[in-house]
């Protein structure tokens, strides 16, 4: 089976750095996945990490720890649009499930 | 927009009904996922299909099915609906190949919101 674990929420400060966590137990490894997801809509594709280390795409980052079974997703400069829940997601070695963490709900301040 | 397509958007119904909720994946996809999103339980994942045929089975209830289509649309049928059955459902859809792949990302459609009165 699976066990993902992320913090319920985080609140931080426009402008700032934040870096949400995500620790995982599982059966079966492959990759993990961020989305993002604002309230009462789709999760959006952020990033994917098969391999150990840092992933950049603008102003996010997401890095994996496969020994480790850990994950975080660096978000700089946030913006208030950045609010929304991030979901940490494990896809299992055969490639064709993504169980999800149950989410970050971020909140951003001006 | 991601390209996945859900109807109806809002659907209300008594327990013990029956719906039917579709899905038409983005052009090319083959694969088709079924995620139920509830208040108190995240994402949880129901059934994959691939071309068809039924290749991953999550947490689905013996009450919900699923298929999908020749045209690769897909349908999940959920019956003797229970107050409990309220929730967000998100259909999925990824591309050529039966699983992800690096950059093979799956893309969710807006979801059907089903609430049992």
């Amino acid at each position: 089976g699976q066990n993902i674990d992320q913090p319920t929420e985080m609140t931080a400060t426009e402008g700032a750095i934040v870096q949400i966590n995500c620790t995982y137990q599982t059966s079966g490894f492959n990759g993990l996945f961020w989305y993002q997801q604002h309230a009462g809509e789709a999760p959006t594709f952020l990033s994917y990490n098969v391999l150990d280390g840092l992933e950049e795409k603008g102003r996010f980052s997401s890095f994996l720890s496969r020994s480790k079974g850990y994950s975080y997703l660096l978000l700089k400069e946030l913006q208030m649009k950045d609010s929304a829940s991030y979901l940490c997601a494990v896809e299992n070695n055969a490639g064709n499930m993504l169980t999800f963490g149950g989410g970050t709900r971020l909140m951003v301040k001006p | 927009d991601s390209g996945v397509t859900q109807t109806p958007k809002h659907l209300i119904t008594a327990t013990g009904q029956r719906v039917t909720l579709r899905c038409s994946p983005r052009s090319g996809d083959l694969s088709v996922y079924w995620y139920q999103q509830s208040l108190d339980q995240g994402l949880q994942f129901l059934i994959q299909y691939y071309n068809g045929e039924e290749r991953a089975k999550g947490n689905i209830l013996e009450r919900f099915s699923a298929q999908q289509f020749p045209d690769l649309h897909s349908e999940l049928n959920l019956s003797s609906l229970e107050l409990g059955d309220s929730a967000l459902y998100f259909c999925a859809s990824s591309g050529p190949g039966s699983g992800y792949k690096p950059g093979n990302t799956i893309y969710f459609g807006e979801g059907s919101w089903l609430t049992v009165v």
